[in-house]
């Protein structure tokens, strides 16, 4: 019944590995978004796709590419990885309205990622 | 540009007393204004939202107020119990050509002490 599903919830890699973080909704929502949450807790959005069409792109280093194979999920890829992007990563979804106007954001349980 | 202040950064109160934390925006057209909880190593939840033809918004202990002439807006949290400890995050909406962007502030921490 999990509505925002995240894999893996802990990712432990080192510097110049690249990961994947895959991202699931459930709940039939349109928009989907990453964020990063540092260690002082600033939710700082990186992506947003709206129908598998990316339409937030905040400036977040070409390290970072998202990928939407369907509206239902949102996958986040990152290439050579730094020390500085230990961080907890959340998926988030929304039903937005009329010219996607803002509602409710859905998140996912996060993927805490440590980079040694 | 799109900014959302908040303040403050932690907060401890009394179990039993009131808690209020305060957010303001940089866009006079912004619209949508969401409060979301987070617990210890949870996700951000939302406890309460308003959209700007609204001035207050009440549910059981928790109500927002809004005043877009000044362009801030506040969380009202009464009769706090211990289970209100958690960082609440406070957002306002930036309308693009062709949608909404909702920005987070940066967080209060609230203690609730019993």
């Amino acid at each position: 019944d999990t509505a925002v599903s995240q894999t893996p919830k802990y990712l432990v890699t080192q510097m110049g590995n690249d990961k994947s973080i895959k991202c699931e909704q459930n709940l039939g929502h349109d928009t989907m978004y990453w964020y990063k949450q540092d260690s002082k807790k600033f939710l700082k959005i990186m992506f947003s796709y709206n129908n598998k069409e990316l339409i937030i792109n905040e400036t977040v280093p070409n390290r970072f590419s998202p990928k939407s194979p369907d509206k239902a999920h949102l996958n986040l890829h990152i290439n050579s990885l730094e020390l500085g992007d230990s961080a907890v990563y959340f998926c988030a979804s929304s039903q937005e309205g009329v010219l996607l106007s803002a509602y409710e954001q859905y998140f996912g349980p996060g993927t805490r990622l440590t980079v040694t | 540009g799109e900014n959302v202040e908040q303040h403050p950064s932690t907060l401890s109160v009394q179990e039993g007393d009131s808690a209020v934390i305060k957010c303001t925006y940089s866009d006079s057209a912004s619209n949508y204004f969401p409060w979301y909880k987070q617990e210890l190593g949870k996700r951000p939840q939302l406890i309460i939202d308003i959209r700007s033809n609204v001035g207050e918004k009440k549910d059981q202990r928790i109500a927002v107020t809004l005043n877009k002439t000044a362009k801030h807006f506040s969380l009202h949290i009464t009769e706090t119990q211990p289970e209100d400890s958690a960082v609440y995050f406070c957002a306002a909406s930036f309308s693009k050509t062709s949608y909404d962007k909702v920005i987070f502030g940066p967080g209060t921490s609230l203690s609730v002490i019993p």
